[in-house]
């Protein structure tokens, strides 16, 4: 079965801090995506940073980075420079290339500290 | 701003009523999925569909259903409910003429609650 572990269900960072928040997927396959996604409270999901699993280059976004390790299977993100608004759920998530159906890990909370 | 709208945001309803929860995108997306989420849960996909009149269950069995009819409307249909159908529900969309696996564009959620 494809699976997406995240093992922190809670995290909490000073603001103006950098924060790594991990996931682990299990696969077979080796044509695959993998995202992180943000669920504000009380706000819709949005994407913050997608991977295609074929490059080895690390995504990045602004503030928002990867750590794409692919032998360990593991998409751990990194977020620098804390804010407030980045206070969410944050799910690690994957589909694969043939499949296109996005599977979900469980989140985790971050807490951003004033 | 949302591009895809979900109706109602919050829905307390009574055992065996039946219930529809809208889903429409403005996008244009082919590719349009309902989730189920549970308080500290994961995302579990119920159902989803690649066009109109194209609709397929998800990996979570659910004993609702869903209609394609329009391209920009995807609603979602318990014929009745029961307190086990307690959960958040979310409307995604996706642009199937785009790169492969596009991600998702997620409209806000209905809270249901089924007492």
């Amino acid at each position: 079965a494809q699976t997406v572990t995240q093992s922190q269900p809670e995290m909490s960072v000073q603001e103006a801090e950098t924060v790594t928040l991990s996931c682990t997927y299990d696969t077979s396959e080796s044509d695959y995506y993998l995202f992180w996604y943000k669920q504000p409270p009380s706000r819709q999901m949005i994407l913050v940073i997608r991977q295609e699993a074929y490059k080895q280059q690390n995504a990045t976004e602004n503030r928002f980075s990867v750590n794409f390790q692919k032998a360990a299977k593991s998409f751990s993100l990194k977020i620098s420079d804390s804010q407030l608004g980045d206070a969410a759920m944050y799910f690690c998530a994957y589909s694969l290339r043939r499949d296109d159906k996005i599977i979900f890990g469980k989140g985790t909370r971050l807490h951003i500290l004033p | 701003e949302a591009d895809i709208y979900q109706t109602p945001r919050y829905l307390v309803i009574g055992t065996g009523k039946k219930i529809t929860l809208e889903c429409s995108q403005t996008m244009g997306h082919d590719k349009m999925y309902w989730y189920q989420q549970d308080p500290g849960m994961e995302l579990h996909l119920i159902h989803y569909s690649y066009g109109v009149n194209s609709t397929e269950k998800g990996d979570l069995s659910s004993e609702s259903t869903v209609s394609r009819i329009r391209t920009e409307h995807f609603p979602l249909t318990l014929e009745s409910a029961r307190p086990s159908h307690t959960s958040q529900y979310l409307c995604a969309s996706s642009d199937a003429g785009g790169r492969p696996n596009s991600p998702l564009h997620f409209g806000n959620g209905t809270r249901l609650t089924v007492t």
